[in-house]
């Protein structure tokens, strides 16, 4: 069965440093998304690519996070520099063609900044 | 706005027992509705989701839910809950944009 793949799992870094995780959807899904998951609380939508196309980036702080897709495949969000707050789960998944297609979510990498 | 609304922060049922969580929806049109589960640690599962037709949707793992439109709700049920039941449960409303989630109902299995 075809799964989203996300690396790495779980990443420790300090305040101000750099990071970038990394998401390989299902093979053919051409909507890609990244959440944010703080623990406790449900996911909340980062950033929606359809093929290499931002379609949604309004919940994404762009004075530190960017997220790419270059040849409408694989995906990488960065941080940096990264704040004390940015510790929570970050999910990826995709899906067929857009949001009314169920969508497949990865493992997820856990981050903790410190 | 769509938004979704999850009443019961933690549930604590006895294995074998019935279960119910609940959610409330906010969405202008018609939605579509999924409910998901997240043990610890983990990405999400999708359990079911509600798209239109018949009212009452069957999932994986024994669990159905209903579509209330009129009371704006799509509540999770199972007759008779497992120890391996024990996870995060999160409903979900998604229209023209990509899914916006309830803050989840964490069930506690009890032997």
């Amino acid at each position: 069965e075809a799964e989203v793949a996300q690396s790495p799992r779980y990443k420790i870094t300090e305040k101000s440093q750099a990071v970038a995780f990394w998401c390989d959807p299902i093979s053919g899904h051409a909507t890609l998304y990244w959440y944010r998951q703080i623990l406790g609380q449900g996911p909340e939508l980062l950033v929606q690519f359809q093929d290499e196309s931002v379609v949604d980036d309004s919940q994404l702080p762009k004075d530190r996070f960017s997220a790419e897709r270059l040849k409408g495949v694989d995906s990488t969000l960065k941080i940096q520099p990264a704040e004390l707050g940015d510790s929570a789960m970050y999910l990826c998944a995709s899906s067929l063609q857009g949001p009314t297609y169920e969508q497949y979510f990865g493992p997820g990498t856990r981050l903790t900044v410190t | 706005a769509q938004s979704v609304t999850q009443p019961d922060i933690h549930i604590t049922v006895s294995e074998g027992a019935s279960l119910e969580l609940r959610c409330n929806y906010s969405y202008g049109a018609t939605p579509y509705l999924f409910w998901y589960v997240q043990s610890p640690g983990q990405g999400l599962q999708l359990l079911l989701k509600y798209f239109s037709g018949d009212t009452l949707v069957q999932g994986i793992k024994g669990f159905e839910a209903e579509f209330k439109r009129s009371q704006s709700s799509f509540n999770l049920r199972k007759p008779s809950v497992h120890w391996s039941d024990a996870a995060e449960y999160f409903c979900a409303v998604s229209g023209r944009r990509a899914l916006t989630f309830g803050s989840g109902t964490r069930l506690q299995v009890q032997p």
